[in-house]
């Protein structure tokens, strides 16, 4: 079982809807949760952090949280064409530890 | 704040020869930082961790003497790919966080471009 997994293929939504990302993880201990977006030959940029379990908004962007399932989502509302890219869940086990565990990432494309 | 600059951005050499990318904290210090490796629609994968003086920690299967890191002061992380071949072509991360800000979340460089024909 790989450590962090996100499984769903790329995503199209229609500019202005919601686009829901989901990620799972396998080690129960887990506390430091992240996702990143990256653009096609960039490095990847932050979009949220989150440690505790519930809902973390920050402009168009919401993570959510659920240790007891072991998954945390990201929804994107609002959504825009510059929000085209793939989106890395990215785990840790201790909090202020910096080996990440990434996802494969999901393509997210935005359609005019 | 905390940006990390990676350079240079794209390298091609030949197979055989050796490719050196540098990390730099440009605004704050980093006793550690990171280098990720990553092949095309895969994900990043965590190759070693650079200590400020002291010996990087490899993850596994990552050979050390291929992959040469030094980490010679609080702002600067070297990686050195010796002996390079096709199959080392990637695109190469390097990441910090400011000293002592344990909750902050890592920040990446622009990553490396390496192509090795």
């Amino acid at each position: 079982q790989k450590e962090v997994e996100q499984n769903s293929g790329p995503l199209s939504v229609p500019e202005g809807a919601i686009a829901s990302l989901n990620c799972t993880y396998s080690d129960r201990v887990s506390q430091s949760f992240f996702w990143y977006r990256q653009y096609s030959g960039k490095s990847p940029e932050l979009i949220m952090s989150i440690y505790s379990n519930g809902d973390k908004e920050d402009g168009r962007f919401t993570a959510q949280l659920n240790k007891a399932s072991q998954y945390v989502s990201l929804l994107i509302r609002d959504s825009q064409p510059s929000d085209s890219a793939t989106y890395l869940c990215a785990v840790s086990r201790l909090r202020g530890n910096n080996r990440l565990a990434f996802g494969k990432g999901n393509q997210v494309v935005v359609i005019p | 704040g905390a940006v990390v600059s990676q350079h240079p951005s794209r390298v091609i050499c030949k197979s055989g020869t050796s490719v050196k990318i540098e990390c730099r904290s440009l605004d704050f210090q980093a006793t550690t930082m990171f280098w990720y490796r990553q092949f095309p629609k895969q994900s990043l994968m965590l190759m070693a961790t650079s200590n400020e003086g002291s010996k990087a920690t490899y993850e596994q299967g990552v050979e050390k003497d291929k992959f040469l890191i030094n980490h010679a002061s609080l702002t600067l992380s070297t990686l050195t790919v010796t002996s390079a071949h096709p199959e080392d072509s990637s695109f190469y991360i390097c990441s910090a966080r400011p000293q002592g800000s344990k909750d902050s979340p890592l920040h990446f460089g622009n990553g490396t471009r390496l192509t090795v024909t």
